[in-house]
């Protein structure tokens, strides 16, 4: 199994506050991948990060809005920008490893 | 547009008792997961099933792909309270690099 770790594991923001999230995986891996958990629902891909591209952005999520890093193969960050009460939701970040996709813990942020 | 559709939503059973989970798809594709998330967790993978008649089972779970029908299954063996989780079908995306979800699957078992 893939070890991805995650930092903030929570965080309570303020609207208008923008907050990063980070993402390392044990092993160098091509793309990495960002969901999207919003409360008692299911996950939705927001993007695609693949190191030394642009991050491709899913329809609905925007990059102004969902800003991605992917400075290396074992680390992406995924920003929350001028963050709302509706972008309360767990955030995760995914790696294909052996024909599986793994999850880290997530981050789970609520904007007050 | 891709449609993973899960049924039951929610899904109480009873210690002891048998239940099935099924989950359609839109698409053609040949490969399915199912993941179990517990309250507050991450997302752990159950079961990769690659290809049509694919069987795959540990403990008390069990899953099968009909690829024809675009049909999968998780079959749940005397239930014990343990198995009380979310479940999630996905299939792959039409660009084949990431996950569909299915809205998941809330499981309670009761004694």
């Amino acid at each position: 199994s893939a070890v991805i770790s995650q930092k903030p594991s929570r965080d309570i923001c303020q609207r208008g506050t923008s907050l990063t999230i980070q993402c390392q995986v044990d092993s160098q891996v091509t793309m990495m991948f960002w969901y999207r958990q919003q409360p008692g629902q299911s996950l939705t891909l927001i993007a695609t990060a693949n190191q030394g591209s642009e991050a491709t952005y899913e329809s609905g999520f925007v990059i102004d809005k969902f800003p991605i890093s992917r400075p290396n193969l074992t680390f992406s960050t995924l920003t929350v920008s001028n963050m709302s009460p509706e972008d309360s939701s767990i955030y995760l970040c995914s790696v294909w490893r052996a024909g599986e996709l793994f999850f880290g813990e997530g981050s789970r942020l609520t904007v007050l | 547009e891709l449609k993973v559709e899960q049924n039951p939503l929610f899904l109480s059973m009873q210690e002891g008792k048998n239940y099935t989970i099924y989950c359609n798809y839109s698409t053609t594709s040949d490969r399915l997961y199912w993941y179990r998330q517990d309250p507050g967790k991450s997302l752990e993978s159950l079961f990769v099933l690659l290809s049509n008649g694919a069987v795959k089972q540990e403990g008390r779970l069990m899953a099968s792909l009909d690829t024809k029908a675009r049909l999968s299954t998780l079959h749940i063996t005397a239930a014990v309270h343990d198995l009380s989780a979310t479940y999630f079908c996905a299939v792959d995306l039409p660009s084949g690099y990431a996950l569909n979800f299915g809205k998941g699957t809330s499981l309670l078992v009761t004694p």
